[in-house]
């Protein structure tokens, strides 16, 4: 039990173009999820927590305008990297909790993004 | 703040070898402990946690006991496989909150 997955699991884009990335969670229900960047050799930096039905929590210095979110049911979010540049090339991961708050989170395989 | 502080790697060990990996970390109140491990290429999976001081986490030959005293939550093996090559985290998550705050990761390399 308790898997998220990710799609797609690799992409390629052009700079100046978005790209949608995928959080499901697949057998359970995910009142919580989270966003996460990772760089290479690197720890997990939270971007931003998404409840569904309301707003994302972002943390600073995460740019709301570049990365938007939307958890739009209870087994989906989205991170969409818009007008991706080259520096936002990076790994990045989501995770989901079923009961909120102090409770374990499952992440997903992450979804490496390489924008040239 | 809190915070947490792992050993830095490369820890490089030879198969069977026993493995402990140094994490303490710095919270008011009674967090809970974690430890992920993230294999080549793939998202972190939790592999064990405890959540209440004297509580000891186990899976998969994997210990880590949660030490108020010394504020620490070491990673121990008896025996370590090829397999186990990953790069393992130690995170807490405060009371009342939704914030996981990670170590900086532990690469671990076992040889054959």
């Amino acid at each position: 039990g308790a898997v998220v997955s990710q799609h797609p699991s690799w992409v390629i884009c052009k700079s100046g173009t978005s790209v949608k990335i995928e959080c499901r969670s697949l057998d359970f229900q995910a009142t919580t999820m989270f966003w996460y960047r990772q760089f290479p050799k690197q720890s997990l930096m939270l971007m931003a927590t998404s409840n569904e039905g309301s707003k994302a929590t972002y943390e600073q210095g995460v740019e709301k305008d570049k990365f938007l979110i939307n958890h739009a049911s209870l087994t989906l979010s989205t991170l969409t990297v818009t007008s991706a540049h080259p520096e936002d090339s990076s790994f990045y991961i989501c995770s989901a909790t079923s009961q909120g708050y102090s409770e374990t989170q499952y992440f997903g395989p992450g979804t490496r993004l390489l924008v040239l | 703040g809190n915070s947490v502080t792992q050993m830095e790697g490369p820890v490089t060990l030879s198969e069977e070898a026993f493995l402990t990996i140094n994490c303490t970390y710095t919270a008011t109140g009674y967090p809970s402990l974690f430890w992920y491990v993230q294999y080549p290429g793939e998202g972190l999976q939790l592999l064990l946690k405890a959540t209440k001081a004297d509580d000891k986490g186990s899976n998969k030959g994997f210990e880590a006991t949660y030490r108020k005293e010394t504020t620490s939550f070491h990673l121990e093996k008896g025996s370590v496989q090829v397999s186990d090559s990953a790069v393992y985290f130690c995170a807490l998550l405060k009371d009342s909150s939704y914030k996981l705050i990670f170590g900086s990761g532990t690469r671990l390399l076992v040889r054959p």
